[in-house]
C-alpha cells in the first residue's frame, strides 16, 4: 500500500526560512518529487530525489532519507508569491525501474505573511 | 510544443450522462495518468498508462474507464456521471525514465448536478 503524509497546513513571515514536511510508506520507490501549485492552477515540478541527501536549487532545496520513509523540502527567503500548496509525490518502483505511478500527498498550504 | 492539452476546461453533467475528457501530449511521453483533486485534498490517482495499449487502475477507478491506442491520447470516460465525481480532473505525462515527474495539464472542472 501507499501512505503519504505532510502537514496540512503551515504559516511563515515574508523573508523567513520554512521546512515542509513528508514522511512515506510505500510498496516500492523510485524517486521523490515535490510540486507547488498555485490555487487555480496545475501542479508545477519543484524538485526531484532518488538518492539520500541534499538537493539545492536556488531559493528550494529538498532532502530525503531513504532509509527513515522521509523528505523534506526548504523555502528560504520567503516571498509572498510562495503561498500556495505544496505536494508531495512518491513514485512507485520495482527492481526494473519505475511503474509509471506517481502517488500525491495530501499537500500542504503555505500561507506566507508580510 | 504545446504540452499536456486538456478538454474541456469546464463541463455541467447531469446524473447519469456520460462524457468523455480528452487529454493529448505532444512530447512523445510513455506514460501519461489522470488525477483527480477535491477541495483540500491532494491529487489521486485514477488511472494510469505506461504505453499505447497497457493501462492500469490507480487508487480511485471505479466510475471511470480509459484507453490508449495511441501515444499521444489518453481519454478518461465517465460512464454514468454522479454528484460524487464532482471534481478538478488533471491529466498529466512523463517520459519514462525521468527526475522531472509528470507534466501536467491545465485541468478540467467537472460538475455533477
Amino acid at each position: 500500500g501507499q501512505n503519504i503524509d505532510q502537514p496540512t497546513e503551515m504559516t511563515a513571515t515574508e523573508g523567513a526560512i520554512v521546512q515542509i514536511n513528508c514522511t512515506y510508506q510505500t510498496s516500492g520507490f523510485n524517486g521523490l518529487f515535490w510540486y507547488q501549485q498555485h490555487a487555480g492552477e496545475a501542479p508545477t515540478f519543484l524538485s526531484y530525489n532518488v538518492l539520500d541527501g541534499l538537493e539545492e536549487k536556488g531559493r528550494f532545496s529538498s532532502f530525503l532519507s531513504r532509509s527513515k520513509g522521509y523528505s523534506y523540502l526548504l523555502l528560504k527567503e520567503l516571498q509572498m508569491k510562495d503561498s500556495a500548496s505544496y505536494l508531495c509525490a512518491v513514485r512507485d518502483g520495482v527492481w526494473s525501474g519505475n511503474t509509471g505511478k506517481l502517488i500525491f500527498g495530501q499537500g500542504t498550504t503555505l500561507q506566507v505573511k508580510p | 510544443n504545446a504540452g499536456v492539452t486538456q478538454t474541456p476546461k469546464f463541463q455541467v453533467l447531469k446524473t447519469g450522462q456520460s462524457m468523455t475528457l480528452q487529454c493529448a501530449q505532444d512530447m512523445n511521453h510513455e506514460y501519461m495518468s489522470w488525477y483527480r483533486q477535491d477541495p483540500g485534498m491532494g491529487l489521486r490517482l485514477i488511472h494510469y498508462s505506461v504505453g499505447a495499449g497497457i493501462t492500469d487502475q490507480g487508487e480511485v477507478p471505479n466510475g471511470y474507464n480509459v484507453s490508449r491506442s495511441t501515444t499521444e491520447d489518453f481519454p478518461l470516460r465517465l460512464l454514468s456521471a454522479a454528484p460524487s465525481q464532482t471534481s478538478v480532473y488533471f491529466c498529466a505525462s512523463s517520459p519514462r525514465d525521468s527526475g522531472y515527474g509528470y507534466t501536467f495539464g491545465s485541468g478540467t472542472r467537472l460538475t455533477v448536478v
